[in-house]
């Protein structure tokens, strides 16, 4: 069974600064994927980045990054110039074993 | 834009009751979840389905049932409701067949509590 950790229940940052997210996990397949969603106040689940394990170049999307290390088994999400809309639960969720596992959850609140 | 669409946002049930849960999904996605939310456990898979008429158990089935008679519609049925099962529910779609890696798509989850 896969595990996944992520190790800050809580975090806050000022608006404008970066903010990096951590995620450890354990899986025994050697090929997966990885995805960060994020979970805005009393609004939909939405997908925020992914990563396919096989890839060593790290996934980027606009202000979001991801720092992944296959050996380490850990993927961490980057935001920078963090706005106060990404105030929300983030999860972290690798898919192994034909299902997506979720961690605890990150809550993050931008600070104006 | 895919939509997933929960039947009601907020549901009060007694102890013992039946309940369903019905998730609708407008993209013609194959693949179809329930979720339970519960702070500090992050979400949990109790059902999914890849296919119409095809189910399988997730990590948490106890207590639950789904059925699928359609390809957008996936039901989550609580036999006899109990308080423990007092939780935010998510239902999700994503486009393949099979266990295949794509974006899972949510609905806006719905906050049932057990009386």
């Amino acid at each position: 069974a896969q595990t996944v950790t992520q190790s800050q229940p809580e975090m806050s940052v000022q608006e404008a600064e970066t903010v990096t997210l951590s995620c450890t996990y354990d899986t025994s397949e050697s090929n997966y994927y990885l995805f960060w969603y994020k979970q805005p106040p009393s609004r939909q689940m939405i997908l925020v980045i992914r990563q396919e394990a096989y890839k060593q170049q790290n996934a980027t999307e606009n202000r979001f990054s991801v720092n992944f290390q296959k050996a380490a088994k850990s993927f961490s999400l980057k935001i920078s110039d963090s706005q106060l809309g990404d105030t929300a639960m983030y999860f972290c969720a690798p898919f192994g074993n034909e299902k997506l596992t979720f961690g605890t959850g990150t809550r993050l609140t931008i600070i104006p | 834009d895919v939509k997933v669409t929960q039947s009601s946002r907020y549901l009060v049930k007694r102890t013992g009751e039946k309940v369903f849960l019905e998730c609708v999904q407008d993209m013609d996605h194959e693949n179809m979840f329930w979720y339970r939310q519960d702070p500090g456990l992050g979400l949990r898979l109790i059902y999914f389905s890849y296919d119409v008429k095809m189910k399988e158990k997730g990590d948490i089935p106890e207590g639950y049932s789904v059925s699928r008679e359609k390809k957008e519609r996936f039901s989550l049925i609580l036999e006899s409701a109990s308080t423990n099962q007092t939780s935010m529910y998510l239902c999700a779609s994503s486009l393949g067949a099979g266990p295949v890696v794509d974006t899972q798509y949510f609905g806006p989850g719905t906050r049932l509590t057990v009386l």
